[in-house]
């Protein structure tokens, strides 16, 4: 337990379902992101919040939509996905976006699978 | 764009030494981070270095020359725990971290 909490940890949907991830922080970090992990593949950051606001977006396909209602929980909506997105989709907090290390706190990851 | 190479996989016995090898090419250089993942499990933070030099964590240690864009991770006293992915991230100047695709060490008896 890393104190990034994520749900469901695993998720089968159909390419036209509508589902959400959530991830959830009670460290005290301001800042929450999204990175997608595929095999052999580097993480790929999709979102940044800091502070509750957006601060990347990195031109993430709009099936993808996340929202941040406060600092301590993060969601990603999903709908109309494809099989290519079948990936683990991992989540992180750190304490400030900016600030000095900022190391990053992962959750153990939603592993999605789309059919 | 980032880019970030280490091998894709390693092979050790118990008890011994593995050096992994990370050269990045970035725009700019805000600091180097190694993290360690087991299967289905979270990336877990292992060192930062942001100056050149070696820092020494316990059994783990992590070396930086950013003139050479160059990183190592050293795993020392190899244990059959330490099997698990090495990812090697670099923070640019805008603080924006870039991972490489990691590298799978497997540790046999």
């Amino acid at each position: 337990e890393t104190g990034v909490t994520q749900t469901p940890r695993h998720l089968v949907m159909g390419m036209t379902n509508k589902k959400s991830l959530k991830c959830e922080q009670h460290l005290g970090h301001n800042a929450m992101y999204w990175y997608k992990q595929s095999a052999k593949k580097p993480l790929e950051l999709m979102f940044v919040y800091n502070f509750k606001e957006q601060t990347e977006n990195n031109s993430v396909p709009s099936r993808f939509s996340p929202e941040c209602p406060n600092s301590s929980h993060l969601f990603l909506h999903l709908h109309t996905l494809q099989p290519e997105d079948s990936a683990l989709y991992l989540c992180a907090s750190s304490q400030d976006e900016g600030s000095g290390a900022n190391v990053l706190t992962f959750g153990a990851g939603s592993r999605l699978t789309v059919l | 764009g980032q880019n970030i190479d280490q091998p894709t996989e390693m092979t050790a016995t118990e008890g011994a030494i593995v050096q992994i090898n990370c050269t990045y090419q970035t725009s700019g250089f805000n600091g180097l981070f190694w993290y360690q993942q087991h299967a289905g499990e979270a990336p877990t933070f292992l060192s930062y270095n942001v100056l050149d030099g070696l820092e020494e964590k316990g059994r783990f240690s992590s070396f930086l020359s950013r003139s050479k864009g160059y990183s190592y991770l050293l795993l020392k006293e190899l244990q059959m725990k330490d099997s698990a992915s090495y990812l090697c991230a670099v923070r640019d100047n805008d603080y924006k971290l870039s991972f490489g695709a990691g590298t799978t060490v497997t540790v046999r008896a």
